[in-house]
């Protein structure tokens, strides 16, 4: 069964500590997005990648790290300097340069307190 | 720079009553246009999109929308809804610019009355 996988559903940590957030997929896309999501307001890209081991920042990257060493994976490092990191994480992929339309996964609720 | 209106938050429909949901873009070029559905702390799934050509879309679930470019709008129909279709609706643009990034809009919250 091909898709997007996000891990853990939901995930709390302590202010202060950098947190991890998984994505793989195994449609054999090029392409992976990281969007948050918080009420009201759609969804805003993070980080964006069109090729392994090359990633671009998106419109809020600020307080994000990702990385692309596997097409299929490319996991989001929410650190310590991101000021309001509770929200609602969503991966994405397209088959790559060129293709439009993005699938995503079932996404995972970050809480920090 | 490129946005994504969805001027209504919140609509309620009655069961087996029509639907119409509005998006209005900004984007200079021929957009992409999308469709998306979110069922409460799911992912989000596509609907419909739209790249060129006929201007009326057919989508998944008996969804259609149709492009007008003068209007520079997107609406999202249904002629009768069903109790199932209760969901959030997001609108969004595709920016080639920027590795056909999506810019969404805020999204409409369809309640279905029985």
């Amino acid at each position: 069964d091909g898709g997007i996988t996000q891990s853990p559903k939901y995930l709390f940590r302590k202010e202060g500590q950098n947190v991890t957030l998984s994505c793989e997929q195994n449609l054999n896309h090029d392409a992976m997005y990281w969007y948050r999501q918080d009420p009201g307001q759609g969804l805003r890209l993070i980080y964006y990648s069109q090729i392994v081991n090359d990633f671009q920042k998106g419109d809020i990257a600020e307080g994000y790290s990702v990385s692309r060493e596997k097409k299929e994976s490319f996991p989001l490092t929410v650190t310590s300097a991101q000021k309001n990191p509770t929200a609602f994480y969503l991966c994405a992929s397209s088959m790559g340069q060129g293709a439009r339309e993005q699938y995503f996964g079932p996404g995972t609720r970050l809480t920090v307190t | 720079a490129q946005s994504v209106t969805q001027p209504d938050i919140h609509i309620t429909v009655s069961e087996g009553a029509s639907l119409e949901l509005r998006c209005n873009y900004s984007y200079g070029a021929t957009p992409y246009l999308f469709w998306y559905v979110q069922s409460p702390g799911q992912g989000l799934q596509l609907l419909l999109k739209y790249f060129s050509g006929d201007t009326l879309v057919q989508g998944i679930k008996g969804f259609e929308a149709e492009f007008k470019r003068s209007q520079s709008s997107f609406n999202l129909r249904k002629p009768s809804v069903h109790w199932s279709d209760a969901a959030e609706y997001f609108c969004a643009v595709g920016v080639r610019e920027y590795g056909n990034k999506l810019v969404f809009g805020a999204g409409t919250i369809l309640r279905v009355k029985s």
